[in-house]
């Protein structure tokens, strides 16, 4: 069965900090990867999503990237953090069109 | 663009019936699905619908889809303690890659 793992769960970094958190899966092969982040409000804001190695698509421009090295992994980057990059970030795979969205567990990310 | 929309709040007796629902602007919608997210947690899969059926029915779930209104329901029967969470609607369609647009989230609270 296929599995999705983030990591960490939970992260304090100092404003102008970077920034770097991992979503891995198994159990499947050329998922479509996506990063959310969800505010305090609740609603899901789309990322980044990735439909194979090396192909990223930025939904909005930010102060973070992605990027996807392998088939299976898919990370989340800053060069330098901003107080308004804070929230919950969840990293999701799918098998492609008509396919569910699974999650991972999220991240919650606090920028001091 | 793409809109789901849920009301932000629900409030139920344990043992009743919860009615969540949810309307979305787009009618080239093809899959329309609830998540529930409990606290701190990513989002879990529910149940989904492809935009071709009336009804779905997974043990206490019931999906309600009326296509013409754009109109999704999710019935949870004899609702219990541990239903309490948040609730997404999200709907997908094609367009080059799986786009989902989720709605801002139903919180419901069961009363004991």
């Amino acid at each position: 069965s296929q599995t999705i793992h983030q990591w960490p769960a939970t992260l304090v970094q100092p404003v102008g900090s970077p920034l770097s958190l991992e979503c891995t899966v198994e159990g499947t092969s050329n998922p479509n990867l996506y990063w959310y982040r969800q505010a305090a409000g609740r609603g899901l804001q789309l990322l980044f999503y990735s439909v194979g190695i090396g192909q990223i698509s930025s939904e909005v421009p930010q102060n973070l990237s992605a990027s996807r090295p392998q088939d299976r992994q898919f990370i989340l980057s800053s060069k330098k953090l901003l107080l308004s990059d804070s929230g919950f970030y969840l990293c999701a795979w799918s098998g492609g069109f008509g396919s569910p969205l699974h999650f991972g567990n999220g991240t919650r990310l606090t920028v001091t | 663009g793409e809109d789901v929309e849920q009301s932000l709040f629900l409030s139920v007796r344990e043992g009743d019936s919860s009615v969540i629902n949810c309307t979305y602007t787009d009618s080239s919608s093809t899959y329309l699905y609830w998540y529930k997210q409990e606290p701190g947690a990513g989002l879990q899969l529910l149940t989904y619908i492809f935009s071709n059926m009336d009804m779905k029915q997974d043990q206490r779930l019931t999906v309600l889809l009326n296509k013409k209104d754009k109109h999704l329901s999710l019935r949870i029967a004899d609702t219990q303690t541990g239903d309490s969470a948040i609730y997404f609607c999200a709907e997908s369609h094609s367009g080059g890659y799986q786009k989902v647009t989720f709605g801002t989230g139903t919180k419901l609270q069961v009363i004991p």
